[in-house]
């Protein structure tokens, strides 16, 4: 089985420019999450999708943040302006989750974002 | 609010040694899940183990084993005869109750196996 993909691995800019991220998750999980971790610290989650729609963004910074997760199965994170502090590793995690269950989130490779 | 602690931020072994890394999380709910992620250098989070808090049974799988006490707030994990391929950050999580589904992360501990 396929795990959760990421692209790109690494990404450069410089401040005040854009980028996006893309995640592909594991085949029929139906939940899927965007996790920033900053050099030192645990993940802390950004954004949650069920299907195409969003459980929980309380944490997302939405003047900057954008997520979209259009057909239920890939999802893009974008950042529009990048500032200095937005340097992380960007985790994309997916679970088979259903109402009822807490069930185990599976983790991409993540996307290393340095803003310059 | 609920929260994880892992007071040891790195640690250092030789091979062959045992070590274990602590855990401890503060939550007011009865129902919670604990989570074991290994992260090695390449930088993927992989799942080890999740307990919820209705099943104190400790566990062991190989060279790793898990002790969960609720007395105590903790959740343990213990690698019996450390190898290099251990050397990685280890973050202990949680999840709490029924209807919420957000990791909460430790802070992590570096674990480097000296050969």
């Amino acid at each position: 089985e396929a795990g959760v993909a990421q692209s790109p691995r690494y990404k450069i800019i410089e401040k005040r420019q854009s980028v996006a991220f893309w995640c592909n998750p594991i085949s029929g999980h139906a939940t899927l999450y965007w996790y920033q971790q900053i050099l030192g610290q645990g993940p802390k989650l950004l954004i949650q999708f069920q299907n195409n729609g969003v459980v929980d963004d309380s944490q997302l910074p939405k003047d900057r943040f954008s997520a979209e997760r259009l057909k239920g199965v890939d999802s893009t994170l974008k950042i529009q302006p990048a500032k200095l502090e937005d340097s992380a590793v960007y985790l994309c995690a997916s679970s088979s989750l259903s109402t009822a269950l807490i069930d185990t989130q599976y983790f991409g490779p993540g996307t290393r974002l340095t803003v310059l | 609010a609920q929260k994880v602690t892992q007071a040891q931020t790195e640690i250092s072994v030789v091979e062959k040694e045992d070590v274990t890394l602590d855990c401890v999380y503060e939550t007011r709910d009865t129902t919670y899940y604990l989570f074991w992620y290994k992260q090695p250098p390449s930088g993927e989070l992989v799942f080890l183990i999740r307990r919820n808090s209705f099943d104190e049974q400790n566990e062991i799988s190989g060279r790793y084993s898990w002790n969960f006490q609720k007395s105590t707030s903790s959740f343990n994990f213990t690698i019996t005869a450390s190898q290099v391929v251990d050397s990685a950050v280890y973050f202990c999580a949680l999840i709490v109750g029924a209807g919420s589904y957000q990791l909460t992360f430790g802070k992590g501990t570096k674990l480097s196996v000296i050969p």
